[in-house]
Formats: structure tokens, sequence, C-alpha cells
């Protein structure tokens, strides 16, 4: 099956700080999407993509198929940004979601 | 409108106990997925659902999990002869179709279980 890897496990940053996530996958998708999963536990949808550049608000993303990664842009991050943030693929040949292990943000003022 | 939710938000069971969990999708999504997330990883697909059939349940870990979908709406995971490895939270997603386009995946909230 896809494998998929994150990149930085974790990452501590201070209020204002821009930061870069990366989301690796090892074959072919046709669905990408970036979770935040916020302190209570719920996957909070950030980004559809699975290819090209979205933006919204302090936050971007780009998915490279070709190259099969994905980087996920927070700008100018807030303490409400801290949690654990989750790309998750999905192949042509199935419908299911493959999760990365998710990078640890914590963000201090 | 209203998310996926599930219910109950938490479930505290004894070894050995029948559980079900409920997972009420979006309105107007055909597709449901249950996913089942442990401490400190990211979720992993447990079964999918398109319309009142399963049609995708690699993921269940044995035949002690089961679930159906019988209206094509909401769904109830089922967990017999519970064991103190199936606890963690069990989350519920919807889509508005499985397959290709528009298969953007919305979660619910979760259910914690927990086997003493």
């Amino acid at each position: 099956g896809i494998q998929v890897e994150q990149s930085p496990p974790d990452l501590i940053l201070q209020e204002g700080a821009n930061s870069t996530l990366r989301c690796n996958f090892s074959d072919s998708v046709n669905n990408l999407q970036w979770f935040h999963q916020n302190p209570w536990g719920q996957l909070i949808n950030l980004f559809y993509i699975p290819s090209g550049t979205k933006q919204n608000g302090r936050l971007s993303a780009t998915t490279v198929a070709t190259e099969r990664y994905s980087l996920l842009y927070i700008s100018s991050s807030q303490t409400t940004d801290s949690g654990v943030y989750f790309c998750a693929v999905g192949g042509y040949n199935t419908d299911k979601l493959i999760f990365g292990t998710g990078t640890r943000l914590q963000v201090f003022p | 409108g209203a998310g996926v939710s599930q219910t109950p938000s938490n479930k505290v069971t004894e070894k050995g106990k029948y559980v079900e969990l409920r997972c009420d999708p979006i309105s107007g999504h055909t597709a449901l997925y249950w996913y089942r997330q442990s401490l400190g990883q990211g979720p992993e697909f447990l079964i999918y659902f398109q319309g009142t059939g399963a049609a995708d349940d690699s993921g269940l870990p044995n035949d002690r999990f089961f679930a159906v979908r019988p209206e094509g709406s909401v769904s109830t995971l089922k967990i017999q002869r519970t064991e103190r490895g199936d606890s963690a939270v069990y989350l519920c997603a919807s889509s508005l179709k499985g397959t290709g386009l528009q298969n953007e995946q919305f979660f619910g909230p979760g259910t914690r279980l927990t086997v003493l």
C-alpha cells in the first residue's frame, strides 16, 4: 500500500513565526487532505489538495503530484495553531485515506 | 449544516462485553468510513460504505468487528467480546461520493472506547 511520511515529527515555534510541514507519499494519489487535530481530538479539514496550490488565510498548501509530495505553510503562527497536523492520501484504486504519523506543533506566546 | 456526529462520546466497558458505536453522517453524503486512532498515531482505516453496502472492509482487524448501514445513512460499528487492545478512539467520516471526484472526507468527533 501507499506509504506516507511527514516531517518534522515535532515543531516548536514562538508566536508569529512561519513554518513548513512536509508530506511525502510513495505512489500516485487522487486524494490528499491536510487536517489539524485539535487538543480535543477533532480532525479539522484544512485543505483538499490532490494537486496544485490553495490558500486559506494564514495557511496555504501545495501538492506536486508528479514528485509525490505536499507542503503545508503556516504563516504568523498563533497559539491556537498548536496541535497535530496530519496529511492523508487516497490512491486511485481505493477510497480509504492513509494517514501519516503527523507533525506535532507547539506554538508558545 | 450539521457535521458528522458520533455517539457515545465516551464508552467504558469490561473485557468480553459487546459494544455498539453509532455514526450519523452529513446529510446527503453517500460514502461513510470508520477509522480507529490509537494514542500517538494517525487514524487507521477500518471499513467503507457506499450506500448500504460495505465496499471495502479490508481494515477490520478480525471477525469480532462488524459494521452495518441498513438504510444508507446512519452506521453502527459493533465489537463483540471486547479486548483491552480494542481501546482507542473510533472515528467516523463521510464524503459526498466515495470514488474519484468529491471524495473529501469530513470527520466526526470520535468515540473514545476504553476496555477495562
